[in-house]
């Protein structure tokens, strides 16, 4: 099947620096990638819709200020935690799909935020 | 899209069936049933769709009931390996490839 990658794995840092997270789709193109927001011991939530060559498109709640996305290409879409703070520690995840029934994850990247 | 109830946990024997349950009872005549897992600390994982007939595939089946108002994912016979969570989420086809994700079942396999 296709290939998400996702690139930190992991990442630890101090409160009030930011944080870039790549995700790669390794094998096909994507016009469309997901980020979401996984808390312990509770689902994903998605965070923002990530488009190539347009503004992204944020869910209710999640500041866009905060939570910079630059689709820089179809293979390319980033996330950057701005100043980050405890509570932005999580377990954030990337997706894209490959057709109108399959999504593909990528493996995740563990912030902490110290 | 429609709501989904699962139960919240699960144990399965390992090489034994494990039938994962799903209500989706408001579900409408142009909403597919989507099921994924996740695996502790990692991505979600794509498993299987159906819209009313059964599905099957190299790894589960997807039966769903004549009326749609429910489905049941069946791993044949599960291994360590497939101990998880388990999402089934139903979603209307278009443009938009949003998942809205429930609970899921933690599905236990025990040796």
């Amino acid at each position: 099947g296709a290939v998400v990658s996702q690139h930190p794995s992991r990442v630890i840092c101090k409160s009030g620096t930011s944080v870039k997270i790549e995700c790669r789709s390794l094998d096909f193109q994507a016009t469309t990638m997901f980020w979401y927001r996984q808390f312990p011991k509770q689902s994903l939530m998605l965070m923002a819709t990530s488009n190539e060559g347009s503004k992204a498109t944020y869910e209710q709640g999640v500041e866009k200020d905060k939570f910079l996305i630059n689709h820089a290409s179809l293979t390319l879409s980033t996330l950057t935690v701005t100043s980050a703070h405890p509570e932005d520690s999580s377990f954030y995840i990337c997706s894209a799909p490959t057709s109108v029934h399959e999504q593909f994850f990528g493996p995740g990247t563990r912030l902490t935020v110290l | 899209d429609a709501k989904t109830t699962q139960p919240p946990s699960m144990d399965c024997a390992e090489g034994r069936a494990a039938n994962l349950p799903c209500n989706h009872s408001t579900i409408s005549g142009n909403e597919y049933v989507y099921w994924y897992r996740q695996i502790h600390s990692q991505g979600p994982q794509y498993i299987i769709h159906g819209l009313k007939n059964n599905e099957t595939n190299e790894m589960a089946s997807l039966i769903i009931t004549e009326d749609r108002k429910s489905s049941t994912l069946i791993l044949p016979h599960a291994t360590l390996r497939d101990t998880a969570v388990y999402y089934c989420i139903v979603r209307v086809l278009g443009s938009n490839y949003q998942l809205i994700w429930g609970a899921g079942t933690k599905l236990i396999i025990k040796p």
